[in-house]
C-alpha cells in the first residue's frame, strides 16, 4: 500500500460546479497536510496548509483534514475554467525539513 | 524578487552522456529538495538537502547525483547511469514544512 493515494481523474466538470478532491494515507504520524496546484508545464505552487484535524476555508476553497479516517479532501466552490489543472496532495509528519510525500495528483477540468 | 530559478527550460541529452541541471533561490531557504515528475507517477524524491554540505537520498537517487556547496544553489547531475532520464524536473525550497515548499518552475529533460 502506497503511503498516500490519490485518484489521478481526469475529472471534468461544468463551470460554477462544487468540485470534491481527495487522498487517503496510511502513516498514522503524518499531521501536516497541503495542498499544491499545478498548471500545465509549470511548477506546483501551495494552495492550502492544514495542521492537525480541522477544517480550513480560504475564498472558494475548503481543506478538511480527518486524521481517524486517514483521509483529506479539498473543495472548490463556483469552480471557474482557471481552476483547471492538476491538484497534488502532500503530506508530513514532522515540522522540520523532512520532505513531504505526494499524491500522484488530481487533473481537474472545468468546462465554460 | 524572491524566488527559485531554474534552468534550462528545456534540455536534450544523447545516450551516455551527463547533464547538469541547475537550481537556484534567493529566499534564503535552508531546504531544498529535487524531484522527478513524470505522467502518472506524481512527485518522486531524488535528492534532498537540509543544510550546505549535506544531502540525502530520496526514493529513486540512483542514477544521479548532487552537490550543495553554498545555501542558494542545489545543482542535480543526471549521470549515463540513469536509464531512463526522459521526465520533468523540479527543484524546491523551504523555511520550514509548515511554510511549504516554493517550486521551480521545472526542467524537461529528454534522451535523444
Amino acid at each position: 500500500q502506497k503511503e498516500v493515494e490519490q485518484d489521478p481523474g481526469p475529472l471534468s466538470v461544468p463551470e460554477g460546479a462544487i468540485v470534491s478532491l481527495n487522498c487517503t494515507y496510511s502513516n498514522s504520524a503524518f499531521q501536516y497536510f497541503m495542498w499544491y496546484r499545478q498548471y500545465s508545464r509549470k511548477g506546483p505552487e501551495l494552495l492550502m496548509y492544514t495542521y492537525s484535524s480541522g477544517n480550513k476555508e480560504d475564498g472558494r476553497f475548503t481543506a478538511q483534514v480527518d486524521k481517524s479516517s486517514k483521509y483529506i479532501s479539498l473543495f472548490i466552490r463556483d469552480s471557474q475554467p482557471s481552476d483547471s489543472a492538476t491538484y497534488l496532495c502532500a503530506m508530513s509528519g514532522n515540522s522540520g525539513n523532512t520532505p513531504l510525500v505526494f499524491g500522484k495528483g488530481t487533473r481537474l477540468s472545468v468546462i465554460a | 524578487d524572491g524566488g527559485i530559478t531554474q534552468s534550462p527550460k528545456y534540455l536534450f541529452r544523447k545516450e551516455g552522456q551527463n547533464v547538469t541541471l541547475s537550481c537556484e533561490q534567493n529566499l534564503n531557504h535552508d531546504a531544498m529538495y529535487w524531484y522527478r515528475q513524470d505522467p502518472g507517477q506524481g512527485l518522486r524524491l531524488i535528492y534532498y538537502s537540509q543544510i550546505v554540505n549535506d544531502f540525502q537520498k530520496g526514493d529513486i537517487a540512483e542514477g544521479y547525483s548532487v552537490s550543495r556547496e553554498k545555501k542558494e544553489s542545489f545543482p542535480l547531475t543526471v549521470t549515463s547511469a540513469q536509464k531512463n532520464p526522459t521526465a520533468f524536473y523540479l527543484c524546491a525550497s523551504s523555511s520550514g514544512i509548515v511554510y511549504g515548499y516554493t517550486f521551480g518552475s521545472g526542467t524537461r529533460l529528454t534522451v535523444v
